[in-house]
């Protein structure tokens, strides 16, 4: 069974940083990209980030680029977010999600981390 | 990037009554290479992650019931629940995963009348 764990989350300053991990298990993680997907409180979904199962691809949302950093240890079949410089709008539940192979959907999803930024 | 709309915002269906939702894509999503609209649909009740309902616009995922069915084709696409029960309540999303950004509806948010 393919299980998706989020962590690192929690109450950060204007500014401020963190970073976010996904363990993963029940599938071949190295084979698969994977995404971080995230959700303001009471609103949509909006794709982040995805990085390839070799960690060579790496894409990014506009709102994101320059401030967050995707990565991935497979030897750890772990998914990270490094998110810095968080502002009041990055206050969200951050999903972490499995992408089918070559496509753009989400096959299956983490229950989500929840980030808070405030003053 | 690719903007797609749903519609409505919400509905509120009886048990049992048929329930749809549409999806628009500001451009066509269907690949001519291979004839699939890359389009997917998910489920999201309270408190939980988006589960995936439906890929490439009309397959359902393993153990989805079959009350649940997609339709459509380059921009125009629709999510069918043909007889609505008490656990389809949820906020439905469509995706497309053509373009990249892979871009979300706003969500189509169910409920029992």
């Amino acid at each position: 069974e393919v299980q998706l764990l989020e962590s690192g989350g929690g109450l950060v300053q204007p500014g401020g940083s963190l970073r976010l991990s996904c363990a993963a298990s029940g599938f071949s993680f190295g084979n698969y990209a994977m995404s971080w997907v995230r959700q303001a409180p009471g609103k949509g979904l909006e794709w982040v980030s995805t990085i390839s199962g070799g960690g060579d691809g790496i894409y990014y949302a506009d709102s994101v680029k320059g401030r967050f950093t995707i990565s991935r240890d497979n030897s750890k079949n772990t998914l990270y977010l490094q998110v810095n410089s968080l502002r009041a709008e990055d206050t969200a539940i951050y999903y972490c999600a499995k992408e089918e192979v070559v496509v753009r959907y989400f096959d299956k999803w983490g229950q989500g981390t929840l980030v808070t930024v405030s003053s | 990037d690719i903007v797609v709309t749903q519609s409505p915002d919400s509905l509120a269906v009886s048990l049992g009554e048929r329930a749809a939702i549409n999806c628009k894509s500001s451009q066509s999503i269907l690949y001519s290479s291979n004839n699939k609209n890359y389009l997917a649909w998910y489920q999201q009740k309270p408190g939980q992650p988006p589960k995936l309902l439906i890929s490439w616009a009309s397959t359902r995922e393993s153990g989805v019931p079959d009350r649940f069915s997609g339709s459509g084709s380059a921009t125009d696409f629709t999510l069918t629940i043909s007889s609505l029960q008490a656990e389809d309540v949820a906020v439905y999303y469509c995706q497309q995963y053509y373009g990249t950004p892979p871009t979300f509806g706003q969500g189509t948010k169910v409920e029992i009348k």
